[in-house]
This record gives structure tokens, sequence and C-alpha cells, in this order.
């Protein structure tokens, strides 16, 4: 156990559909990361949070969204999906740059 | 940008035999350096970082990587290849100074038979 918490571990839905993904960081982690992996594209940057702000953002569409609550847990939200969008969802939380980043175990989203 | 590149999607060697995943970075000025694994449907853990102390980094599991400015590599090595040790391997890199996130190379896949 990594200490980072997501859910739902799958989820399946349709086209055009919205989903919501879920993330609690370490205790004491206050920068939350999304990360998108997929076979043709790799790991990829979506967004960062740090303590209900955003940080940084990478190659995250506009119909993806996130925020960072005041608990500090983080949702990932996808919307008007596409089969292309079928991945897998990664959140890592961070206390600092030089330790690197801690990962939960993912979300697996296939869109049908 | 910083970026790492790692040579072989595919690595393939024997129980017992040595490990060598190469990753290469993209920086004139020394970045942070991590190693990740990830297993078969499983998240991405840890295996150890470079972070300015020292070259020679020992992470868990029996791993290591040499840092070396000259080369701007940050190869991962083990003496000696356990079944266990199939998996994903990920290089990544982020800059030591300024702000920038974690960026990970391609992934290596690490195929060991006995």
């Amino acid at each position: 156990d990594s200490g980072v918490t997501q859910t739902p571990k799958h989820l399946i839905t349709a086209t055009g559909q919205r989903v919501t993904l879920r993330c609690s960081p370490r205790s004491g982690d206050l920068s939350v990361y999304w990360y998108q992996q997929s076979l043709d594209q790799g790991l990829q940057f979506l967004i960062q949070y740090y303590n209900g702000e955003e940080r940084a953002k990478g190659n995250i569409l506009e119909r993806f969204s996130a925020q960072q609550f005041p608990d500090l847990h983080s949702e990932l939200n996808l919307s008007s999906l596409e089969l292309g969008d079928s991945a897998l969802y990664f959140c890592a939380s961070s206390v600092g740059t030089a330790y690197g980043y801690t990962f939960g175990s993912g979300t697996r989203l296939t869109v049908v | 940008a910083q970026s790492v590149t790692q040579l072989g999607s595919h690595v393939s060697v024997s129980e017992g035999a040595l490990v060598l995943l190469r990753c290469n970075y993209s920086s004139s000025v020394p970045p942070y350096l991590f190693w990740y694994v990830q297993y078969p449907n499983q998240g991405l853990q840890l295996l150890l970082k470079y972070t300015s102390a020292a070259t020679l980094v020992k992470g868990i599991n029996g791993f290591e990587a040499e840092f070396k400015k000259s080369e701007t590599s940050f190869h991962l090595t083990k003496p000696s290849a356990h079944m266990s040790d199939a998996a994903e391997y990920f290089c990544a890199v982020i800059p030591n100074s300024g702000y920038s996130t974690l960026t990970f190379g391609k992934g290596t896949m690490l195929l060991v038979s006995p």
C-alpha cells in the first residue's frame, strides 16, 4: 500500500458520458498529480494541484478538469468521453520535488 | 524541456544474469533522476533516485544506478536477475531548479527467462 488511494479501480462507460475519478493523497502530501497512461502515448502528465490551487497543466484536454478539496483529496472529471480516452489514470502525491512522487494503483477506464 | 530516453523497449535476460537498463537525459544542468517499476496491473513504485548527492545510488530489490554527468546517463543495473524482476521500468526526470513536473521515458519491459 503506497498510501495514495484511488477509486474506483475499474470503470466501464459509454462514449459521450462523464465520469469522476477520485484520489486521496498520502498523509502530509500537499501536491497531487494526475497522469494518463496509454499504450501509444506512454505516461503523460495531465495536471497538478498544490494545497487546493492548480499549480501546473500538462497535456490535459479541455473535456477534462480537476480540483483539489480542502481535505486535499482530488477529483479528475472526464466528460464527453471518446474511445481514445480509454487508459489507466494515475494519481500521485508528493511532499517535495526531490523526494519523487508516490503513485496510487490507478483507475482503468474503458470507454465502449 | 527536460526529457529522458530509454534505449530498448524490451530487454531479455536469463535468471541470474546482469540486468542493465539504459537511460539518458537531456539537460545542460544535472536534474533529479528517478527509476520507477511497474508490475502488471499495478501502480508505479519508486526504485531509487538521484538528487545531487552520491553518484552511485542504491535502491530497493538490489537495484542500483550510477549518475554520469559526462555521458548524461543514469543506467539501472542489478547484478543477478530474478524472475520476480520481470516488469516495466521507467526512467523519469525533473529539473532541480525552477519548477516543473516529473517527465517519464517510454519505459523498458524487462523479461526474465529461467
